[in-house]
Parts: C-alpha cells; structure tokens; sequence
C-alpha cells in the first residue's frame, strides 16, 4: 500500500457524459500528479499540480481538467467522454515538485460504453 | 519535450537467471531515472531510481545503471524469480521536462519456475 488513495475503483459510463476522479496524497507529500493509462499508449502524464497549484502539464485533452484543494486531495473531470477516453486513471504523489519519487494510487478504471 | 525508449518489449527467462532491460533518453538535461514494476491490474510500484550524479545503484537483487554520455540506463535483475514476472517501466524526468515523468513502453517480463 503506497498511501495514496484513489475512489472510485471502477466507472463505468455513457458517452457524452461526464465524471470526476478523486485523489488523496500520502500524508505530508503536496504534489499530485495525474496519469492515463490505456494498452496502446502506455503511461500518459497529464498534469501535476503542487500545493494547490497547476505545476506541470501534458497532454491532456481540453475536455479534461483538475484541481487540487486546499487539505490536498485532488479531482480529475472528464467530460464529453467518447470510447477512447475508457482507460486506467492513476494518480501519485510526491513531497516535492520536481517529480522525484511519485508513489502511485491503485487507479480508477473507466469503462465508456 | 523528453522521449523515453525501452527495450526488449518482452522478455523470458528461466528461474535464477538473470534480466536485462535497456532505456535509452533524449533530453541531455533530464537527471531523474526511476524504474516501475507493474503487476497485472496493480499500480505501478517505484522499486528503485536514479539520479544523474550517480553511475550506479544497488538494492539487493536489483541495480540500475545510467551512462549520461551515451544517455542511457538499464536495470538489473539478478537470481529471477517467479515473482518478478510483471511489466517493468523505466522513466526519466527533469530539464525540460520538469515535474513531468515520461515513461518508456514497457517491458513485459516472465521469469519460468
């Protein structure tokens, strides 16, 4: 168990529709960095966000975003989901910035039928 | 931006003998290089990193080793054993990739009893 938490497991909806992952970091660590993982493109960065603020991005798709809150956690909304959004969301966090030593969350697995 | 590439994609060997997987990077300035184990449908797990003021790092029946010359770096695993089969990841970080971690593909490995 890494201490990073991840809610809901699984997520299966509808295309068109729109969700929102959650994220808690390990205690003490104040960046999150989001994840997708899918078989034919691997593992994507999407953003990271440092103690409350938008650090680093990917390629994220502008239907998504996040955010980071003020106790740490942070949500990713997706929204105008197609098929090819259905994938592994993890998320991970670290003590610092710099994306050194991120400890990985179980992941969300979203379905979009 | 940073491009990671790992090899071999898969990887089989006998129990006790030993495994090799290669990355190779191409942003000079990149200093971070952690490598992944993921089991199937598990998170992705840090099991040992590397920062560029070192050649080599140890821990137990793993080491990884970084040549910033050529730009690449390699994880070892000695004496496999049956739960070492996962997928393994390197990833590499820093310069002008700050806060963002790329991933290589991935490397699946079996290890056979």
């Amino acid at each position: 168990d890494s201490g990073v938490t991840q809610t809901p497991k699984h997520l299966i909806t509808a295309t068109g529709q729109r969700v929102t992952l959650r994220c808690s970091p390990r205690s003490g660590d104040l960046s999150v960095y989001w994840y997708q993982q899918s078989l034919d493109q691997g593992l994507q960065f999407l953003i990271q966000y440092y103690n409350g603020e938008e650090r680093a991005k990917g390629n994220i798709l502008e239907r998504f975003s996040a955010q980071q809150f003020p106790d740490l956690h942070s949500e990713l909304n997706l929204s105008s989901l197609e098929l090819g959004d259905s994938a592994l969301y993890f998320c991970a966090s670290s003590v610092a910035g710099t994306a050194y030593e991120q400890y990985f969350g179980p992941g969300t697995r979203l379905t979009v039928t | 931006g940073e491009n990671v590439e790992q090899h071999p994609s898969t990887l089989s060997v006998q129990e006790g003998d030993s495994a090799v997987i290669k990355c190779t990077y191409s942003d000079s300035a990149s200093n971070y290089f952690p490598w992944y184990k993921q089991e199937l449908g598990k998170r992705p797990q840090l099991i040992i990193d590397i920062r560029s003021n070192v050649g080599e790092k140890k821990d137990q029946r793993i080491a990884v080793t970084l040549n910033k010359t050529a730009k690449h770096f390699s994880l070892h695993i000695t004496e496999t054993q049956p739960e070492d089969s996962a997928v393994y990841f390197c990833a590499a970080t820093g310069g002008t990739s700050y806060g963002k971690l790329t991933f290589g593909q991935g490397t699946i490995l079996t290890v056979h009893p």
